[in-house]
C-alpha cells in the first residue's frame, strides 16, 4: 500500500516563529488532507489539498502531486498550535485514508 | 449541530465485556469509517461502509462487528473485550467521490 512519511517527527518552537511541516507519499493520490490533533484529542481538518496551494489565516499548505509531497506552513505560531499534525492520503480506488505517523509540535510561550 | 458525533466519549470496562460505540453524521455523506488510534498515536482504518454496505474490512478480529442501519449511522460493537483493545476509536465520514473526510471527536476505550 501507499507509504506516508512526515518530517520532522518532533518540533519545538518559540511563540511567534514560523515552521514548515513536510509530508512525502509513495504513490499518486486523489486525496490529501492535513489534520491537527489538539491536546484534547480532537482531529481537526485543516486542509483538503490533493494539489495546489491553499491558505487559511496563519496556515497554508501546498501539494506538489507530481513530486509526491505536501508542505504545511505555520506562521507566527501560537501556543494553541501545539499538538500533533497528521498528513493523510487516499490513493487509487481504495476508499480509505492512510495516515502518516504525525509531527508533534510544541509551541512555547 | 455537530457534523460527526460519537457516543460515548469515554468508556471504561472490564475484560470479557461486550460494548458498543455509536456514530452519526448529518453531512449527507455516503461513506462512513471506523479508525483506531493506538497508544503511539498511529491512526489506522478498521472498517468502511458505503450506503450501508461494507467495503473495507482491514484484518480486524471477528470480535469487532460494525453495523450500519442507514447511511447516516455506523455503530461498532466489540465482543469479549481484551486489554489490547484499549485505544481511541474515531468515526469519520466522506463522499466516496472525494472532497475530504470529517472525523468525530473520538471514543477513548479503556479495558481493565
Amino acid at each position: 500500500g501507499i507509504q506516508v512519511e512526515q518530517s520532522p517527527p518532533d518540533l519545538i518552537l518559540q511563540e511567534g516563529a514560523n515552521s514548515t511541516l513536510r509530508c512525502n507519499f509513495s504513490d499518486s493520490v486523489n486525496n490529501l488532507q492535513w489534520f491537527h490533533q489538539n491536546p484534547w484529542g480532537q482531529l481537526i481538518n485543516l486542509f483538503y489539498i490533493p494539489s495546489g496551494t491553499k491558505q487559511n489565516g496563519r496556515l497554508s499548505a501546498t501539494t506538489v502531486a507530481t513530486e509526491r509531497y505536501s508542505l504545511l506552513y505555520i506562521s507566527s505560531s501560537q501556543t494553541t498550535d501545539s499538538g500533533v499534525y497528521f498528513c493523510a492520503v487516499e490513493s487509487g480506488a481504495n476508499s480509505k485514508l492512510t495516515f502518516g505517523k504525525g509531527i508533534t509540535l510544541s509551541v512555547r510561550p | 449541530d455537530t457534523a460527526v458525533s460519537q457516543t460515548p466519549k469515554y468508556l471504561v470496562t472490564q475484560m470479557g465485556n461486550d460494548k458498543s460505540i455509536k456514530c452519526e453524521q448529518n453531512l449527507g455523506h455516503d461513506t462512513m469509517y471506523w479508525y483506531k488510534q493506538d497508544s503511539k498515536k498511529f491512526l489506522k482504518i478498521m472498517f468502511s461502509y458505503n450506503n450501508k454496505e461494507l467495503i473495507i474490512n482491514e484484518t480486524v478480529p471477528n470480535r469487532f462487528s460494525p453495523k450500519s442501519p442507514d447511511k447516516a449511522h455506523l455503530n461498532l460493537h466489540i465482543n469479549s473485550l481484551e486489554l489490547g483493545d484499549s485505544a481511541v476509536y474515531f468515526c469519520a465520514s466522506s463522499f466516496r467521490t472525494g472532497d475530504g473526510y470529517t472525523f468525530g471527536s473520538g471514543t477513548r476505550l479503556t479495558v481493565v
